[in-house]
């Protein structure tokens, strides 16, 4: 079975352009969730989407948007690039909204790592 | 001052040694709990969730203090395999909240 897919793997930008990183969820789950992670800290939550709609958002400033569509795939977009963007994007994807239990745990895909110059 | 928070490390300890984390939380309306791990460059992986009645895989064992607000994480018999960064997540309403992580290096 596959698991979370992210793509690009690799991306490379320059400040002020805007970015779409992509994610499909492992078959079957209905929400997906971004996060940032810079090198030595941990994933900073961005988003999280469970059909279609936005259920949480972290604090990430409005040039950050995300979408989710109709078969569960989500896009995230990033606007007017900084170069304090530079990180790892990961998507995680889970069966359902917590609280609590085994269908809301997160399996990540494996991220998009976003450099900008 | 962070919402989770965690004893950065790094741990260093020898093949076949018990090692503890912590984990501290300051929001009281966390409702589940899970330690990850992720190797260096690679995505976090589910290790276990924490339940406050504590929880047991194999050389793993976890437990939850609600009244104090804290996470353990305890690791017996320590492999070379197991060098890792482990991190903790506390998670509420649609947001997951993860620490910076706590370095393990088990060394031969």
């Amino acid at each position: 079975d596959a698991g979370v897919t992210q793509s690009p793997t690799h991306l490379i930008k320059t400040r002020g352009q805007h970015v779409t990183l992509r994610c499909s969820p492992i078959s079957g789950h209905k929400s997906v969730s971004w996060y940032q992670q810079v090198l030595g800290q941990g994933p900073q939550f961005i988003f999280q989407y469970y059909e279609k709609e936005e259920r949480g958002r972290g604090n990430f400033p409005d040039r950050f948007s995300a979408r989710q569509f109709p078969n569960y795939s989500s896009e995230l977009n990033v606007n007017a690039l900084l170069l304090g963007d530079s990180a790892l994007y990961l998507c995680a994807s889970s069966l359902d909204l917590p609280p609590g239990g085994v269908k809301n745990i997160q399996y990540f895909g494996a991220g998009t790592r976003l450099s900008v110059l | 001052r962070k919402e989770v928070e965690q004893d950065p490390g790094p741990f260093n300890v020898p093949e076949g040694a018990t090692v503890a984390f912590n984990c501290t939380y300051s929001n009281s309306a966390s409702q589940s709990f899970f330690w990850y791990r992720q190797d260096c460059r690679k995505e976090p992986k589910l290790l276990m969730s924490v339940y406050s009645s504590g929880n047991e895989d194999g050389r793993f064992t976890a437990q939850l203090n609600r009244a104090s607000q804290y996470i353990s994480l305890l690791i017996r018999d320590s492999k070379l395999s197991d060098s890792a960064t482990y991190l903790c997540v506390a998670h509420n309403a649609g947001k997951s909240t993860f620490g910076d992580g706590t370095t393990l290096t088990v060394k031969p």
